[in-house]
């Protein structure tokens, strides 16, 4: 049973559009961290969060915002959506104890 | 700043054999963890093994270890009796222990293994 769950699967938005990208988390979890992967860049962390109420800025997190409204519950937000944010985004979770991450099945974005 | 880096684009090795990637990082922490993770063609990512940095000894999970050479800033990962289903792309990452929670990561090696 899958721990960690992104929605949707696959999205295509338009330039200027607003996009939500959630992530759901049932490890019981306190960090939770967004993550863009583009070919030549790896991994690239956007926003974190240390709980509920929570949200810290990654490398990279001009053009999005974070909301963790809830211990489960993390979410990306791209108010005005660009062609350059055209992108596979990651959820991963992660806890202070184990301080590994275990990530989502991802979520292909293209911005048209 | 942290950073990690992974020189090997992508590697070509025969079934069963040994592999070593490749993973150099910079920190100005004296103390630091080091992660590997394997992003399969499904797009999974796991976790695979880890190494701290004031352990001396390497850490081993299965057929999978590590070379940590800390005076070179290095952390090889090191599979071996490679099988089909290791074809993945292998990501280095870095968490220092002054830093928070988050880790920084390579941009990764694409391992293929032919029979």
């Amino acid at each position: 049973e899958a721990a960690v769950t992104q929605s949707p699967r696959n999205k295509v938005a338009v330039t200027g559009g607003k996009v939500t990208l959630s992530c759901n988390q049932t490890n019981n979890h306190n960090n939770m961290y967004w993550y863009r992967q583009d070919t030549g860049h790896g991994l690239r962390l956007i926003h974190y969060s240390y709980g509920a109420g929570s949200t810290e800025k990654g490398d990279i997190p001009d053009g999005y915002k974070a909301s963790r409204p809830s211990q489960e519950n993390f979410s990306l937000i791209l108010e005005l959506a660009t062609p350059s944010q055209t992108s596979v985004y990651f959820c991963a979770s992660g806890d202070n104890r184990q301080d590994t991450q275990y990530f989502g099945p991802g979520t292909r974005l293209l911005v048209l | 700043a942290q950073k990690v880096t992974q020189t090997q684009t992508s590697i070509s090795v025969m079934e069963k054999t040994t592999v070593t990637m490749d993973c150099v990082y910079e920190t100005q922490d004296s103390s630091y963890f080091l992660f590997w993770y394997k992003q399969t063609a499904s797009g999974e990512i796991v976790f695979l093994i880890r190494q701290d940095s004031y352990k001396k000894e390497n850490a081993t999970v299965g057929h999978y270890s590590l070379n940590f050479q800390k005076p070179k800033s290095s952390i090889g990962l090191i599979i071996t009796a490679t099988q089909i289903e290791d074809s993945a792309v292998y990501f280095c990452a870095m968490r220092e222990a002054n830093s928070g929670t988050y880790q920084r990561f390579g941009t990764g090696t694409k391992l293929q293994v032919v029979p």
